[in-house]
């Protein structure tokens, strides 16, 4: 089994519609990111979380919304969706006592209409 | 700011025909370039990690070597399978561990 799981891999839904993508991960890493993917752009930081009680803002995180609701999930809302959400989302963990490489699970494609 | 630039953006290459990758970047105090490898539709997958100038990592085809403004990917002998996107990140010295992406080199290995 993989251990950084994405649901769902694939959404379509509609301008305004809330969509809420999760993430599970069986690694035991303490902390846990979202991403997204864009062409031309490169990965992004939407969120990040180190524990959780800790929940952080990336770079991109207006639109967006997260829940730590345990150590091994990260859950990522988008409250109204719009087109221009429509990208390649990614969850990654890493290990704080460990070295610093990020693991990332498969992502969810995503397209707003 | 921190910046991370791969090139070339493409490349193609026959089987068998080595080259390099190239990441340079800007950081405000280097604290790990990271390569991943990513395939169509799925997410990338953790390569090497290196910390310091003169550093290298090999694995099976892949070499990464690092200098004080830039990271090179050399792939020796190239198969098909080795097609893909890699990517090239760096964590910079802010106490958190974010990671500056570049946009990636899209390889594509011939027969």
């Amino acid at each position: 089994d993989a251990d950084v799981t994405q649901t769902p891999r694939n959404r379509i839904t509609k301008t305004g519609k809330r969509i809420m993508l999760e993430c599970s991960q069986t690694k035991g890493h303490d902390r846990m990111y979202w991403y997204r993917q864009d062409p031309g752009l490169g990965l992004r930081l939407i969120y990040y979380s180190f524990d959780v009680k800790d929940i952080n803002k990336g770079e991109i995180s207006d639109g967006y919304s997260v829940s730590r609701q345990a150590q091994a999930k990260f859950s990522l809302s988008l409250e109204s969706a719009i087109p221009n959400q429509t990208a390649l989302y990614f969850c990654a963990t890493s290990d704080s006592t460990s070295a610093p490489e990020q693991y990332f699970g498969p992502g969810t494609r995503l397209t707003v209409t | 700011e921190d910046q991370v630039t791969q090139s070339p953006e493409a490349l193609r290459l026959q089987e068998g025909e080595s080259s390099s990758l190239n990441c340079s970047y800007t950081v405000s105090g280097l604290r790990g370039l990271f390569w991943y490898r990513q395939d169509p539709g799925k997410g990338p997958e953790f390569l090497f990690t290196l910390y310091s100038a003169g550093e290298e990592k090999e694995k099976e085809r892949l070499k990464a070597t690092l200098t004080k403004k830039e990271s090179f990917l050399h792939i020796t002998a190239p198969k098909p399978e080795d097609s893909a996107t890699y990517l090239c990140a760096v964590r910079a010295n802010t106490g958190f561990q974010k990671l500056v992406f570049g946009t990636g080199t899209r390889l594509l290995v011939s027969p």
